[in-house]
This record gives structure tokens, sequence and C-alpha cells, in this order.
């Protein structure tokens, strides 16, 4: 099975910080790697696809890179709406498996 | 507007069977790949089931292979997961979720739709 591993698992920043969260798989997963933003009591939300393409309705400041192993999520100006919990997920093979998740808190 | 509604959750005693239903609406349902995502109490996500549009490819984690059966009723609109024998570690929040698929090959590329969840919880 492809282990997804994100880092950092907590992270903290003010309204219009740049944020980047990690992903790294334990195998390549091309780019066969998705983003999603869960708030609590939520279900997530599809925000990136295919590693960089943004989902219909996200706004802009989101974007995400990356192929084979190493992936990364990056908002550019934190937003009020935007403290939430992040999961990577990929598609490469089954079983499908999910990052443990990255918790952005406001600081 | 498309929407995915899961119902069928409950309180269950270890050993005993339930079965979720998914109600779709919204979107040409037989169209797409769909799946069952669950999450624990204060845990991550897990990927539980996919089934391909005619039910004819069923893919499983591990942990609920030979307990779980997902299914569809494309003339329903409806999406199924049968659990039996069921466990205290299959206790969490079930979402159903539609599959967003690549326009030329039909690669799945992520869950684009997701109901609000149903709560199981297996407990004595």
């Amino acid at each position: 099975d492809i282990q997804m591993t994100q880092s950092p698992s907590t992270l903290s920043g003010f309204v219009g910080d740049r944020v980047t969260i990690t992903c790294r798989a334990s195998q390549s997963i091309r780019s066969w790697l998705a983003w999603y933003q869960q708030k609590p009591g939520k279900a997530p939300k599809l925000l990136m696809y295919k590693a960089s393409s943004l989902e219909s309705g996200v706004p802009s400041r989101f974007s995400g890179s990356g192929s084979g192993t190493e992936f990364t999520l990056t908002i550019s100006s934190l937003q009020p709406e935007d403290f939430a919990t992040y999961y990577c997920q990929h598609y490469d093979s089954y079983p499908i498996t999910f990052g443990q998740g990255t918790r952005l808190e406001s600081k | 507007e498309v929407q995915l509604v899961e119902s069928g959750g409950g309180l269950v005693q270890p050993g005993g069977s339930l079965r979720l239903s998914c109600a779709a609406s919204g979107f040409t349902f037989s169209r797409f790949w769909m799946t069952w995502v669950r999450q624990a109490p204060g845990k991550g996500l897990e990927w539980v089931a996919n089934i391909q549009q005619d039910g004819s490819e069923k893919y499983y984690v591990d942990s609920v292979k030979g307990r779980f059966t997902i299914s569809r009723d494309n003339a329903k609109n409806s999406l199924y997961l049968q659990m039996n024998s069921l466990r205290a570690e299959d206790t969490a929040v079930y979402y159903c979720a539609k599959n967003l698929p690549e326009i030329l090959t039909g690669y799945l590329l992520g869950m684009d739709v997701w109901g609000q969840g149903t709560t199981v919880t297996v407990s004595s």
C-alpha cells in the first residue's frame, strides 16, 4: 500500500500569511494527487486534483505542485475561512489512501 | 443542485449489521464512479470502497474486505454499503462521494461531491 505522509501535522498562521503543506508518498504516484479541506462537523471539500489543477470555484490563492513522491499545497494569502484541516489523497492505485491531515490554526 | 444524502446510520452491537444508503440527485448518477469514505471520531479520513459506474468493478480497503459490500442501483440513483460483522473500530461518520473523472481517459481525479455523512456507532 502507498503511504501518504503530511507535514507539518499542525501549522499556525496569521491572516495574510503564505503557508505551505507538504505531502510525501511512499512510492511514486505520478501526479495522481488530490487535496481536500475539511472544517469541523463538515464533509471534506475538493480543492486540487492531479496535483496542480484547481477545482472549479476554489479561490486562486490555493495552488498545488509536485509529482512523483513530493507534493505541496500553498495558500498564498491566508483568509479567515482557510483555517481548517487539509488532507492529501492519492489515486494512483488501490487502496486509495489519505494523508493523516494538517490542521491549520490561527496564530 | 448536485446533492448526496446518506442515511441508515445508527447504534449497532459488535457483530451486527447495518446498511447505509446514499441518494443522489442533480447529476447523472450512472455515469460516475462512487465512493464511501469514513472518519472515526477525532481521526482522519479513510477510504473504504469504490464502485464503477455499472457496478462491475469494486474495490475495498483491506480492513473491510469480506465484511462490507458496496453496491448501487442506477435506476434509483442510489449507492449502498452493506456492513456485516461490525466491530468497534468501524465506528465512524460514513460519507458517500462522487468521483470526478478525467475527461479523456476516465481516470479518477478526486471526490468532488460529498454527502453530509451518517454516523455509525458499534458498541454494546
